[in-house]
């Protein structure tokens, strides 16, 4: 079955302490993203890949670092969470990077920051 | 910049047609995209109408494009309490070259009732 998984789906941390956020997919998209999607505020961009070894900022980046060592895994590292880290995040893939818009996404991550 | 707005909110009865309207900013989207997300889960695209298209119909969902206005509208038929969702708006912006942007909406909560 064509998906992106994600893990852990739900986590509760500490600020500070060092956490990652896998994203996985197996549709041999080049693809990949993670958004965070806050009340009010829809779904912003984080980081996006555009293929192994190529990645670049969204919107807010602030925080977050992001690889792409392998084609179908893009992890999201927080170094230092503070608590406006708190949030829903999505990771999403698609198959051309030219039409980036056919999003398939994970079921998502809810994090938060005490 | 960019930016796509939608209504927060609302409410219809089971049966009824439901509309969920949206507005962009930006002139050069090449495409516009519909996502629904339900209670959960991630999301899901339900349509997309490319912008040189006035209205895409697909079964009880129908897409209508005012460029001139910069308004994307969705209209579900016969709205069932199975469309209870959160529904953006997004479109793709092109900065040049192969890169490709989705900006999404803050998203409308359409909530069904029976």
């Amino acid at each position: 079955e064509a998906q992106v998984t994600q893990n852990p789906r739900y986590l509760i941390t500490v600020t500070g302490k060092k956490l990652t956020v896998t994203c996985s997919q197996n549709m041999n998209h080049e693809y990949m993203s993670w958004y965070r999607q806050d009340p009010g505020l829809g779904l912003r961009q984080i980081y996006y890949s555009m293929n192994v070894e190529v990645t670049d900022k969204g919107d807010v980046p602030e925080g977050y670092k992001v690889s792409r060592k392998e084609k179908r895994n893009f992890p999201l590292i927080l170094e230092s969470p503070s608590p406006n880290q708190t949030s829903l995040y999505f990771c999403a893939s698609s198959a051309v990077s030219w039409n980036t818009g056919e999003l398939f996404f994970g079921e998502g991550s809810r994090l938060t920051v005490l | 910049g960019e930016d796509v707005e939608q209504s927060l909110f609302l409410s219809v009865r089971e049966g009824d047609s439901s509309v969920i309207n949206c507005t962009y900013t930006d002139s050069s989207s090449t495409y516009l995209y519909w996502y629904k997300q339900e209670p959960g889960a991630g999301l899901q695209l339900l349509t997309y109408i490319f912008s040189n298209m006035d209205m895409k119909q697909d079964q009880r969902l129908t897409v209508l494009l005012n460029k001139k206005d910069k308004h994307l509208s969705l209209r579900i038929a016969d709205t069932q309490t199975g469309d209870s969702a959160i529904y953006f708006c997004a479109e793709t912006v092109n900065y040049g070259g192969a890169t490709n942007k989705l900006i999404f909406g803050t998203g409308t909560l359409l909530a069904v009732q029976p």
